[in-house]
This record gives structure tokens, C-alpha cells and sequence, in this order.
């Protein structure tokens, strides 16, 4: 099955500072889209993006499909942002396009 | 207010029993899916369901059964035949089962005692 890669696995940083999330996958895929997991558990969309750029306040997120990739960004970090980021992509297996998570990136930021 | 519904929260059975997770969604979506999250570890799927009265094995379905006779409804029983059954367990759903974005509930944690 397709190999869905995130790094770094853990990172740690300093309220107001930037950082750069990566998505790698094996196979092309159909969809991508990042999601943030809260403290409680639950998944929350972030961006749906198949291809190209999008942003969404100090978010922003570019998938270059053709190199197998996609990237998200967060500006000027809060605490709020602490979480685990997951990218789910979606190869065609069997007649289908299943969501296919990787193994996340666990953020800390600290006040 | 639209979304998906999980329950219950929180569940503690005893080894040997079977647990039914519930997952309904008044979304009107067609597709739905189940997947299961250990610590530190990504999510896994466990069934998913395209449309009514039809579904899917995803990768870890062993010891787990599901039924979609409802559009709203695809709840999860984890049977005793599931070795290590403690877990978080994550309901999703979507409009169109090929694209569109995924949508999830808030989860149901299960402890097997």
C-alpha cells in the first residue's frame, strides 16, 4: 500500500516563531488534507488540497502532487497550535479513493 | 447544528465482551468510515462504507463487524475476538465517497479491562 511520510515527527518551538510540516507519499494520489488533533482528541480540518496553494490566516498549505508532496506552514505560532498535524492522501485501492493517514507531526509551543 | 455524533465518550468493558460504538451523522453524506488510533500513532482503517447497505474492510478489520442499514448510521462493534481492543476510535464522513473533504466526530475511548 502507499507509504504516507510526515516530518519532523516532533517539534518544539517558541510562541511567535514559524515552522514548516511535511507531507511525503509514495504513489499518486486523488485528494490530500490536513488535519489538526486537539488535546481532546478530536480532528479538525485544515485544508483540503488535492494541488496548488491555499491559506487560511497564519496557515497555509502547498501540495506539489507530480514531486508526491505537500507542505503546511504556520506562521508566528500560539500555543493554540500545539497539537498533532496529520496529512491524509488517497490512492485508488480495489475501485475505490481511501484516506490514508500518516503517522503525524506532534507540535508544542510554549508561551 | 449539522455533524457527526459519537458515542459513548468513554467506555470501560471487561475482556471477552462485545462493545457497539454508535456514529450518526445528519450531514446527508453518503460515505462513511471507521478508524482506529493508538498512542502516538497515526490513524487506521477499520471499515469504511460507500453507500446504504454496503461496506468495506479497511486494513485492520479483524475482530471488528459493521452494518450501514441507515444513511445516517454505521456503527462499530469491537467483538471479543479482537485482540488488543483498547483504543481511540475515530467516526468519519463525507458527501461523495470518491472526493471532498473528511469530516470527523469527536471520538469514542475504549478501555478493555
Amino acid at each position: 500500500g502507499i507509504q504516507v511520510e510526515q516530518s519532523p515527527p516532533d517539534l518544539i518551538l517558541q510562541e511567535g516563531a514559524n515552522s514548516t510540516l511535511r507531507c511525503n507519499f509514495s504513489d499518486s494520489v486523488n485528494n490530500l488534507q490536513w488535519f489538526h488533533q486537539n488535546p481532546w482528541g478530536q480532528l479538525i480540518n485544515l485544508f483540503y488540497i488535492p494541488s496548488g496553494t491555499k491559506q487560511n490566516g497564519r496557515l497555509s498549505a502547498t501540495t506539489v502532487a507530480t514531486e508526491r508532496y505537500s507542505l503546511l506552514y504556520i506562521s508566528s505560532s500560539q500555543t493554540t497550535d500545539s497539537g498533532v498535524y496529520f496529512c491524509a492522501v488517497e490512492p485508488w485501492a480495489g475501485g475505490s479513493y481511501i484516506p490514508t493517514f500518516g503517522r503525524g507531526t506532534s507540535l508544542i509551543v510554549h508561551p | 447544528d449539522g455533524g457527526i455524533t459519537q458515542s459513548p465518550k468513554y467506555l470501560f468493558r471487561k475482556e471477552g465482551q462485545n462493545v457497539t460504538l454508535s456514529c450518526e451523522q445528519n450531514l446527508n453524506h453518503d460515505a462513511m468510515y471507521w478508524y482506529r488510533q493508538d498512542p502516538g500513532q497515526g490513524l487506521r482503517l477499520i471499515y469504511y462504507s460507500q453507500i446504504v447497505n454496503d461496506f468495506q474492510k479497511g486494513d485492520i478489520a479483524e475482530g471488528y463487524s459493521v452494518s450501514r442499514e441507515k444513511k445516517e448510521s454505521f456503527p462499530l462493534t469491537v467483538t471479543s475476538a479482537q485482540k488488543n481492543p483498547t483504543a481511540f476510535y475515530l467516526c468519519a464522513s463525507r458527501d461523495r465517497g470518491q472526493v471532498g473533504e473528511l469530516f470527523f466526530g469527536e471520538g469514542s475511548r475504549l478501555t478493555v479491562l
